[in-house]
């Protein structure tokens, strides 16, 4: 069973322009979580797709970002304009069982804003 | 304002000797915990949890002890291995939420030398 997949694994831009992350989250998993670690910091919670559904959104830092997940399949969070506080690294994680606290993380997508 | 802590940022321990990583959580919400291991380039893969109506768990070298009263838990490896040498993350999280967001500390990279 494939895991979770993200695409790209790196991206460096420059303040200002737009960079599109995506996830592909384990097959048949509802639900798609996005989180963010910037500079060695703690791991925080972005936002929660149940499905094509956003459950929890509390942990977007503004509305430079918007998080999509048409088809509830996979999911892109896009960064428009990109600021240099948004350099991190971007994970994905999913999990299937609505209950079960435990979720799978893809490697994440680090991105760099110059 | 962090609600799961991480004091130690490293730890270095001698192969075969025990491996004991701490967390404490400010949230009395919080009634399940986790342990994720995060190597080089990869994403946090779940190690271990327990649940707040227990005070111990285990699954082969590694044993997680939680003391709610204290707000305090650990994740303890014996014998400790040269491939456990990575970040490892506490996590903390609520039925409130679903155990559906969960909150991390800002991790303890373990050395094990042989």
């Amino acid at each position: 069973e494939a895991g979770v997949t993200q695409f790209p694994s790196h991206s460096v831009i420059e303040k200002g322009q737009t960079v599109t992350l995506r996830c592909d989250p384990i097959s048949g998993h509802d639900n798609l979580y996005w989180y963010r670690r910037v500079m060695g910091k703690e791991i925080k919670f972005l936002l929660h797709f149940v499905k094509e559904s956003k459950q929890d959104e509390s942990g977007m830092p503004n509305n430079r970002f918007l998080a999509e997940r048409t088809g509830g399949t996979y999911s892109t969070l896009k960064v428009q304009p990109a600021e240099l506080e948004d350099s991190g690294v971007y994970f994905c994680a999913s999990s299937q069982d609505p209950w079960a606290a435990e979720q799978f993380f893809g490697p994440g997508t680090r991105l760099t804003v110059l | 304002d962090q609600q799961v802590k991480q004091n130690s940022p490293s730890l270095s321990v001698q192969e075969g000797r025990i491996s004991i990583l701490n967390c404490d959580y400010t949230n009395s919400m919080f009634d399940y915990f986790l342990w994720y291991k995060k190597y080089p380039a990869e994403g946090p893969t779940f190690l271990i949890s327990i649940s707040s109506i227990k005070d111990k768990n285990e699954d082969g070298r590694f044993t997680v002890f939680l003391n709610k009263s204290a707000k305090h838990l650990s994740l303890h490896i014996v014998p400790s291995q040269p491939g456990d040498s990575a970040v490892y993350f506490c996590a903390s999280t609520s039925m409130n939420t679903g155990f559906q967001k969960l909150v991390f500390g800002t991790g303890t990279r373990l050395l094990v030398s042989p």
